[in-house]
């Protein structure tokens, strides 16, 4: 079984700074690894996946995630946040190659600040 | 196209009662599932469908039963409602089963209150 750890539940930070929000698996098989955001009174939009290859993922919005095998991390990143960023974070693993059941972490909201 | 649709967006139950959330999708999706939402718990899978007519349960299933006798839709049946099933209700799909691909398309969610 996979589990996923969000380590902030609440990240503030000022518009224009930059933000990690940080996200540890665990899992005893090979995975994929998602970061979805959820707006307010929305569903959840896919942002970015790590799949294989490349650990370094570009996603939308100017997000980009590195997977980290060793620390067993997937942190998400911006260098730039905007006030449209504010919204509720989701870091999401699946085990590779098998059925789309997603196991969630307990979601980071992020708010950015004037 | 209209991607995921849920209805209704909000429902208040008595506890007891018996309801229906529906879920459809134009996609031709393969794959649909049920996911509930609480505060500061993620979203934990209900139950799953890889294609019409097969069905199997998730993480936290009790309490709710599923069918699916076409590809398009997935509705999700609370036989007796409890004020523990008061959550958030997403209902996603995604293509064939066999693409290694996961991504999950979501609806806009059903908000459920059960007094």
């Amino acid at each position: 079984a996979q589990s996923v750890t969000q380590l902030d539940s609440q990240v503030p930070v000022f518009e224009e700074a930059p933000v990690e929000l940080r996200c540890n698996y665990s899992s005893s098989v090979s995975v994929y690894l998602f970061w979805y955001v959820q707006y307010p009174n929305q569903g959840l939009q896919l942002l970015l996946k790590y799949l294989s290859g490349s650990t370094l993922v570009k996603g939308i919005n100017g997000f980009e995630a590195e997977f980290n095998k060793s620390q067993t991390s997937f942190h998400l990143r911006k260098p730039s946040v905007h006030i449209s960023d504010t919204a509720e974070y989701f870091c999401a693993v699946s085990r590779s190659g098998s059925a789309r059941q997603l196991t969630f972490g307990s979601g980071t909201q992020l708010t950015v600040l004037p | 196209n209209a991607g995921v649709t849920q209805t209704p967006k909000f429902q208040v139950l008595k506890t007891g009662q018996s309801m229906t959330l529906q879920c459809a999708q134009d996609m031709n999706h393969e794959y649909m599932s049920w996911y509930r939402q609480d505060p500061g718990m993620g979203l934990r899978l209900i139950h799953y469908s890889v294609g019409a007519g097969i069905t199997d349960q998730g993480e936290v299933p009790n309490g709710y039963n599923v069918s699916r006798s076409t590809t398009e839709d997935f509705p999700l049946r609370l036989l007796s409602a409890a004020p523990s099933q008061t959550s958030v209700y997403f209902c996603a799909s995604s293509p064939t089963f066999h693409t290694p691909n996961n991504e999950q398309f979501f609806g806009p969610g059903t908000r459920l209150t059960v007094l």
